[in-house]
């Protein structure tokens, strides 16, 4: 039980197009989902949170104009990378939980490689 | 402020050796939850264990145990005759108020 899935797993787009990265919990409906970044060998940065049918909420320091996020159902949660550019390359993360965001178990899903040329 | 500080970047070790990962978090809550995730080189995180606050208890599964002490602020991870395919990086995490945070990850090679 509790899996996320995330498609696609990987992407290769070239500057200035829009990449939209989609998160889905396969056998539970999902409170809250999350959107991590992961740089090579480095530690995931949540990027934003949200929940089904409001706004996310994003870290300080993260662009919402640049990374929009839908949370159209309790099931589906996508991220769109407007005007890639070199630098937005990363291993993008979602995670979902099913409880109390603070209390519960995150799962997450397999992640996105983003390549920006 | 919340922090996690995993200080073993990479350890080496070889096939049926024990492992220590260490965990120290800091955090002015009484009430938070700990996690440990694994990381192999496919990327997924795979959940391993969550703790609350107020459950210091030890806890074994299979080759793996975890070693709670709130008196240090620890969340340590220790697999038991560790075989190549537990190689991943492992990330401890600390968790309150809607808010994740991990540590930098220690990356666990097992040699054959």
């Amino acid at each position: 039980g509790a899996v996320v899935s995330q498609h696609p797993s990987r992407v290769i787009c070239k500057s200035g197009t829009s990449v939209k990265i989609e998160c889905r919990s396969l056998d539970f409906q999902a409170t809250t989902m999350f959107w991590y970044r992961q740089f090579p060998k480095q530690s995931l940065m949540l990027m934003a949170t949200s929940n089904e049918g409001s706004k996310a909420t994003y870290e300080q320091g993260v662009e919402k104009d640049k990374f929009l996020i839908n949370h159209a159902s309790l099931t589906l949660s996508t991220l769109t990378v407007t005007s890639a550019h070199p630098e937005d390359s990363s291993f993008y993360i979602c995670s979902a939980s099913y409880g109390v965001p603070s209390t519960d178990t995150q799962y997450f899903g397999p992640g996105t490689r983003l390549t920006v040329l | 402020a919340q922090k996690v500080t995993q200080a073993q970047t990479e350890i080496s070790v070889v096939e049926k050796e024990d492992v220590t990962l260490d965990c120290v978090y800091e955090t002015r809550d009484t009430t938070y939850y700990l996690f440990w995730y694994k990381q192999p080189p496919s990327g997924e995180l795979v959940f391993l264990i969550r703790r609350n606050s107020f459950d210091e208890q030890n806890e074994i599964s299979g080759r793996y145990s975890w070693n709670f002490q709130k008196s240090t602020s620890s969340f340590n991870f220790t697999i038991t005759a560790s075989q190549v395919v537990d190689s991943a990086v492992y990330f401890c995490a600390l968790t309150l108020s809607n808010d994740m945070r991990f540590g930098a990850g220690t990356r666990l090679t097992v040699k054959p």
